[in-house]
């Protein structure tokens, strides 16, 4: 079974730093893309970016350049999101998941497999 | 960044009657390729996005055959034949033309 598996919900006080996790297992990690969307209390989806696994290339969208630094470790097919200080409007639920096609435009097929999601919660 | 606006914002339907969304992109999402680079997701209450529909008009794997997507270039359309009380949840439209992707803000199915 294809699936993502991300780690559990943080409570964080302001000014710490946090990196929560994605675990992909049943496929190629490495030839997919993974992707970090953000959803704030009672709010929309907001694209934060993707990584390629195999040659770490990523691409931030520039609301979250600089906020946030995502990476992966292909050899245990994990993607990760951290923050070195968080802030309150970091509050939110943080969601992966998984594409391809980015470049070789032919191959997408959509976000088609989405982890369960990680809360973070930042309150001093 | 590219602009996606959805509406309606919510959308009361009665079970076993059609619904329609729309979804409007700033700019043509159409590639040199033919493809149209537009995602529709559902989120179930409390649950994760799922996606439904890729390319346009490209049922995902598992989707009932009662969604169907549409359109080309700046405006697309979902459709569903006959609504079941599962499909309650918030539609998302997305643009996977070029980084970053982008959202629409969210059309909100309940039923009557």
């Amino acid at each position: 079974e294809v699936q993502l598996v991300q780690s559990g919900p943080e409570v964080k006080k302001p000014g710490e730093s946090l990196k929560i996790s994605c675990k992909g297992s049943g496929y190629s990690f490495s030839d997919y893309w993974t992707g970090w969307v953000r959803q704030m209390p009672g709010k929309g989806l907001e694209w934060m970016g993707i990584i390629l696994p195999r040659d770490a290339d990523t691409r931030y969208s520039p609301s979250f350049r600089g906020q946030v630094t995502m990476s992966a470790d292909e050899s245990i097919s994990t993607a990760y999101l951290q923050w070195s200080s968080l802030g309150a409007s970091d509050t939110a639920m943080y969601y992966c998941a998984r594409l391809r096609g980015v470049i070789s435009r032919d191959f997408y097929d959509g976000m088609d497999v989405w982890g369960q999601g990680t809360t973070v919660t930042v309150s001093s | 960044d590219i602009v996606m606006t959805q509406s309606p914002l919510s959308l009361p339907v009665t079970p076993g009657e059609p619904a329609s969304m729309s979804c409007r992109s700033s700019q043509s999402l159409l590639h040199r390729n033919a493809n149209n680079y537009l995602d529709w997701y559902l989120q179930r209450p409390g649950q994760s996005p799922q996606l439904l529909i890729y390319l346009g008009s490209n049922r995902a794997s598992g989707v009932p055959d009662r969604f169907s997507g549409s359109g080309s270039g700046t405006d697309f359309t979902l459709k569903i034949s006959r609504v079941e009380a599962e499909d309650v949840g918030v539609y998302f439209c997305m643009q996977a033309l070029q980084t970053p992707y982008t959202f629409g803000q969210g059309t909100k199915l309940e039923i009557k």
